[in-house]
């Protein structure tokens, strides 16, 4: 089956570590996102990436860092100048970066600090 | 910038009863609208989209939206509503003008089904 699998499921981080957290997509979609999810506050766009070895800050990087080096991964990590980690964490993929194309999601991460 | 906003955070509302959840966008020149919708401690699923043609769109279990580019409006409604469709609803834009793929999502409004 395709789709995007993120893992782990749930994650528990001391104050002061980096933390890294796996998105994985079968899809052969070339654009992938991470987003973060606070209760009330919606969806909000770390970073993005449209192909291979390349990606863009989103609306709240700061504290964040990715890296794209295969289609099928984008990984994010969680540093500790990340002041507030403790959020839900989303990934997607589209089949390319347009904006009218369907996101897709994985199941999410869930990561709390110590 | 673009922006969002899901007028109601919670709608509490009887089986069978009609739902409307609003959303509402900055204007733009061009744009192109979805609904999601997640279930607990899961992603999000596409509900429905408008990209364009019709300002009626509809999904598969029921659910519609109408796109009004006047009253920059992406209302979702569904006549009649299952306890499983509770869940948080979340309304997106983007820009027809960008070629980034963004998306900006509204709050969420948990859409509480009650027997």
């Amino acid at each position: 089956d395709g789709g995007i699998t993120q893992s782990p499921k749930y994650l528990f981080r001391k104050e002061g570590q980096n933390v890294t957290l796996s998105c994985e997509q079968n899809l052969n979609h070339d654009a992938m996102y991470w987003y973060r999810q606070d209760p009330g506050q919606g969806l909000r766009l770390i970073y993005y990436s449209q192909i291979v070895n390349d990606f863009q800050k989103g609306d709240i990087a700061e504290g964040y860092s990715v890296s794209r080096e295969k289609k099928e991964s984008f990984p994010l990590t969680v540093t500790s100048a990340q002041k507030n980690p403790t959020a839900f964490y989303l990934c997607a993929s589209s089949i390319e970066g347009s904006t009218y194309n369907e996101q897709f999601f994985g199941p999410g991460t869930r990561l709390t600090v110590l | 910038a673009q922006s969002v906003t899901q007028l109601d955070s919670q709608v509490p509302v009887f089986e069978e009863a009609p739902v409307e959840l609003r959303c509402n966008y900055s204007s733009s020149v061009s744009v192109y609208l979805f609904w999601y919708v997640q279930y607990p401690n899961q992603g999000l699923q596409l509900l429905l989209k408008y990209l364009s043609g019709s300002t009626l769109v509809e999904s598969i279990n029921g659910f519609e939206a109408e796109f009004n580019k006047s009253q920059t409006s992406f209302h979702l409604r569904k006549p009649s509503v299952h306890i499983s469709d509770t869940a948080e609803y979340f309304c997106a834009v983007s820009d027809g003008s960008s070629n980034t793929g963004k998306l900006i999502f509204g709050q969420g409004t948990t859409l509480q089904v009650k027997p």
